[in-house]
């Protein structure tokens, strides 16, 4: 059963441009969240998704993000403009909640790079 | 505010010792996760600890959920290169799917 994905797994832009992060969830999961991790600050929730409807945005730092999940298999992060404080890795996880065990499912992370 | 500390941040040790790491918070948790997280990777599940004193063992790592559900600890016995990595922990509240998550530990161990 194939885990959570996620492309590009590198990315290397120039500040100003535009990013676009993709994910797919473990199939039947119904919750995908996205998270940036570094160095200084650790793994950070951006934002988190139930049944494709956006829950929890809070995390979100500035209106240069955004994140849309059209269906239940593939979800986007987008920064625009990019700036060289937004070079982190990006992880996107799913969870199941028929369980109630809140366990979540990572995906290898996208490590951007923005110069 | 809700926060997990882990302690110790970083531990280098030599294989075959024993180490334990802790998390503590001041809240009460519905369940808690130990994820382990290797380089250039997405951290993995280890165990979910549900029940107040509940210890789970996975081979040489075994994990204890504290009694008032507000602290865990995982030890490992004789630990192995293979060990190495940054061990998170992460808890969860009751129909609230945003975990709260620890600073992490990194552990290196040294063949």
């Amino acid at each position: 059963d194939a885990g959570v994905i996620q492309s590009p797994r590198h990315e290397v832009t120039e500040m100003g441009q535009e990013v676009t992060l993709r994910c797919k969830p473990i199939s039947g999961h119904d919750y995908l969240f996205w998270y940036r991790q570094t160095m200084m600050r650790g793994l950070e929730l951006l934002i988190y998704f139930n049944n494709n409807v956006p829950i929890d945005d809070s995390g979100m730092p500035e209106d240069r993000f955004s994140a849309k999940m059209p269906n239940a298999s593939f979800s986007t992060l987008k920064i625009q403009p990019s700036e060289p404080r937004d070079s982190a890795v990006y992880f996107c996880a799913s969870s199941f909640d028929g369980y109630r065990t809140y366990e979540q499912y990572f995906g290898p992370g996208t490590r951007l790079t923005v110069t | 505010t809700q926060l997990l500390e882990q302690s110790p941040q970083f531990l280098s040790i030599q294989e075959g010792e024993n180490l334990t790491v802790y998390c503590n918070s001041s809240s009460v948790f519905s369940s808690l996760q130990w994820y382990r997280q290797e380089p250039g990777e997405g951290p993995v599940l280890l165990v979910t600890v549900v029940t107040g004193g509940e210890v789970k063992k996975l081979k040489r790592l075994t994990f204890q959920f504290g009694d008032a559900r507000k602290d865990s600890s995982l030890h490992i016995t004789a630990a192995q290169p293979g060990d190495t990595g940054l061990y998170l922990c992460a808890g969860a509240k009751d129909s609230n799917y945003q975990l709260i998550w620890g600073a992490g530990t990194k552990l290196i161990i040294k063949p």
